[in-house]
């Protein structure tokens, strides 16, 4: 099992530009999150998917949009990328979450850079 | 507000040595807490996931203990080793899924380990 994958690891965007960021889970979990970590800050959550075809905004989701079109797949978009949005951007995925074992697992992370 | 705080913020100890970190948390209602450690570049990994009715937990080296009436935690760390340096971030779910899948996360506690 490869877990969760996130692709691309690095990008350095221009402001402006638009970019597309993958994650791809092979272990059947229905929900998918993506969140942003800065430093001297906590993950914060961008948008999250309960499931195919649905999606939440989360606590930042200003500037992001999302798509789960596949269950094992999880977009996340920057139509117009800002200095602002220079993080490093983690995916997760995890079975419905709150009592016991839900696998919540998290990607290695995408570091991107808006110059 | 939903919060959860971890101390200290960073920790140098020698190889060898034990530490404990702490975290305390403001999140109402209170489905599990879990710890995870995060190293540089990297996403992070589940050490240790407690419910309300349990009071301490061990991964290897790892003890974690859960006080959910006074709303603390703390994560040991025994004969610590260098590959232990990394950052140790407590998260706290707040509840059920329903319509929030999501974790609140502390800060994290950068622990270095020198030979």
């Amino acid at each position: 099992n490869a877990g969760v994958t996130q692709t691309p690891k690095f990008r350095v965007l221009k402001t402006g530009q638009s970019m597309t960021l993958l994650c791809a889970q092979d272990m059947n979990h229905e929900y998918m999150y993506w969140y942003r970590q800065d430093p001297g800050m906590g993950l914060r959550l961008i948008h999250y998917s309960v499931g195919e075809g649905t999606t939440a905004k989360g606590e930042v989701p200003d500037g992001y949009n999302v798509s789960r079109l596949k269950k094992q797949n999880f977009l996340l978009g920057l139509e117009s990328a800002a200095p602002s949005q220079t993080s490093v951007y983690f995916c997760a995925s995890s079975f419905r979450p709150g009592q016991g074992f839900d696998g919540y697992t998290f990607g290695s992370g995408t570091r991107l850079t808006v110059v | 507000k939903n919060q959860v705080e971890q101390s200290p913020q960073s920790l140098i100890i020698l190889e060898g040595k034990n530490c404990t970190l702490q975290c305390n948390y403001t999140v109402s209602p209170f489905s599990n807490l879990r710890w995870y450690k995060q190293d540089t570049g990297r996403g992070p990994v589940s050490l240790t996931i407690m419910t309300f009715s349990e009071n301490t937990k061990s991964n290897g080296r790892y003890t974690a203990t859960l006080d959910a009436d006074t709303k603390q935690s703390s994560l040991h760390i025994t004969a610590s080793q260098l590959s232990d340096s990394a950052s140790y971030i407590c998260v706290v779910s707040g509840g059920y899924g329903g319509s929030q899948g999501n974790l609140i996360f502390g800060k994290g506690t950068k622990l270095s380990v020198k030979p």
